[in-house]
């Protein structure tokens, strides 16, 4: 079953816009991972938020956690026409074993 | 380490025949997922190990639908007999034992059923 749900499902912006992109999950976690998927390739790790931590940043892109609401944001600033590609967030689980579910995705096209 | 690897990277077969989809993860890390991906139902996890024990499987979708991991360095995803419906990427990830870890996934096997 799937744990994050993202919004919006499909993106699309001009080049040197930015690009937020929202997750939404169901049940306790112990951290949340963004992750990027190129047409037709592997997924690629982006960037990872603890459950006790608020916001995070990796060069262009921001991350916030709210765990109250149960959500996340990924925000990527001047975007570029690279960025074009799918973006999952992902969830794993607090307890015992680490189990990373994945929601559906934003797919993200960034117009040059 | 060369990250994941999957095998093969392509796959068709026709319909009723056996399946088998191999992964070798990242050396040292404890945990494996397998995955499945297709446009109508995303990134769904069939089934993931914790030091080479299947801890939920939940997600595999039918009895005709097989996981093993007999070492920490392979795990085999096997579909017999294969329907059409079974089309789809499948990928494997590896994660480490450390807390705060971020899942590596390798290219993925794209499984065509004819």
């Amino acid at each position: 079953s799937q744990q994050g749900e993202e919004d919006p499902q499909a993106l699309s912006i001009q080049e040197g816009e930015n690009a937020t992109m929202n997750c939404s999950y169901k049940t306790s976690i112990n951290n949340l991972q963004w992750y990027r998927q190129n047409s037709g390739r592997g997924l690629v790790h982006l960037i990872l938020i603890r459950s006790n931590e608020r916001e995070k940043h990796s060069g262009r892109l921001r991350v916030t956690l709210d765990t109250s609401k149960k959500s996340s944001s990924l925000l990527i600033t001047a975007s570029r026409a690279a960025d074009t590609a799918s973006y999952f967030c992902a969830t794993a689980n607090s307890g015992g074993y680490q189990k990373v579910t994945f929601g559906i995705g934003t797919k993200l096209q960034v117009i040059p | 380490d060369a990250g994941v690897i999957q095998s093969p990277r392509h796959e068709v077969t026709e319909m009723g025949q056996e399946v088998t989809l191999r992964c070798k993860p990242i050396s040292g890390h404890n945990s494996l997922f397998w995955y499945r991906q297709t446009m109508m139902r995303g990134l769904e996890l069939l089934i993931y190990f914790n030091n080479n024990v299947p801890i939920d499987d939940s997600g595999m979708p039918e009895d005709r639908f097989s996981a093993k991991m007999p070492n920490a360095s392979f795990s085999t995803l096997k579909i017999q007999p294969s329907e059409p419906r079974d089309s789809a990427v499948y990928f494997c990830a590896s994660l480490s034992r450390v807390y705060w870890a971020e899942a590596f996934f390798g290219q993925g096997t794209r499984l065509t059923v004819v």
